[in-house]
């Protein structure tokens, strides 16, 4: 089954306690995404990925660090977390180069609390 | 900077009757992609339905229909015969033709459908 998968789904964790969500999909996309998503604000946008050891910083990549060292996995690292980055996050891949395929597929969502 | 911009942070609709989203956005491509994404309460985001720019026809994907109105850069969500499970969060998001896959989302339409 086609699919991006993501872990932790929750997580609560202390501020400055280093930590990793990981996000995996199999459909050996190209273009990897994270998204965060706070109430009234929609999804913004993290970091991105076109290809392996390609990254690039989205909207509000402040505090955030990823890496692309396989095509299929694309980790979020947070170094030092904070309370405001308390938030849904959400990983996505997709082929934006192969015509109609340009769906981003979405993994299921990862639950942060950091306090 | 390309701007998504959902208008209508709530709305509700009686089951079975007709509910129309509203979403507008701002971009300088001549080449886009408008999205709709569906966000039940599982946080699962669920794509409805899309929409090249280069083409006139209006996408339906059965229940659910698109209003694009290139030049007044509106793209609207129609869900006839609406149904409990519809009820859910709504995300307009734009994607440029050009870009490496980035998606820019509106703020989100909670929609309440009402027995």
């Amino acid at each position: 089954e086609a699919q991006v998968t993501q872990n932790p789904r929750y997580l609560i964790t202390v501020t400055g306690k280093k930590l990793t969500v990981t996000c995996s999909q199999n459909m050996n996309h190209e273009y990897m995404s994270w998204y965060r998503q706070d109430p009234g604000l929609g999804l913004r946008q993290i970091y991105y990925s076109m290809n392996v050891e390609v990254t690039d910083k989205g909207d509000v990549p402040e505090g955030y660090k990823v890496s692309r060292k396989e095509k299929r996995n694309f980790p979020l690292i947070l170094e030092s977390p904070s309370p405001n980055q308390t938030s849904l996050y959400f990983c996505a891949s997709s082929n934006p180069t192969s015509g109609y395929s340009y769906e981003q597929y979405f993994g299921p969502g990862t639950r942060l609390t950091v306090t | 900077a390309q701007t998504v911009t959902q208008s209508q942070p709530e709305m509700s609709v009686q089951e079975a009757e007709t509910v129309t989203l509203s979403c507008t956005y701002d971009t300088s491509e001549s080449n886009y992609y408008l999205f709709w994404y569906k966000q039940p309460p599982s946080r699962q985001m669920i794509l409805v339905i899309r929409q090249e720019a280069y083409k006139q026809q209006n996408a339906t994907e059965n229940r659910f229909s698109v209003n694009f109105q290139k030049a007044a850069k509106s793209f609207s969500l129609k869900i006839s015969d609406s149904q409990l499970g519809d009820t859910a969060m709504y995300f307009c998001a734009l994607r440029s033709g050009g870009s490496q896959g980035n998606l820019i989302f509106g703020k989100g339409t909670k929609l309440s459908v009402k027995p």
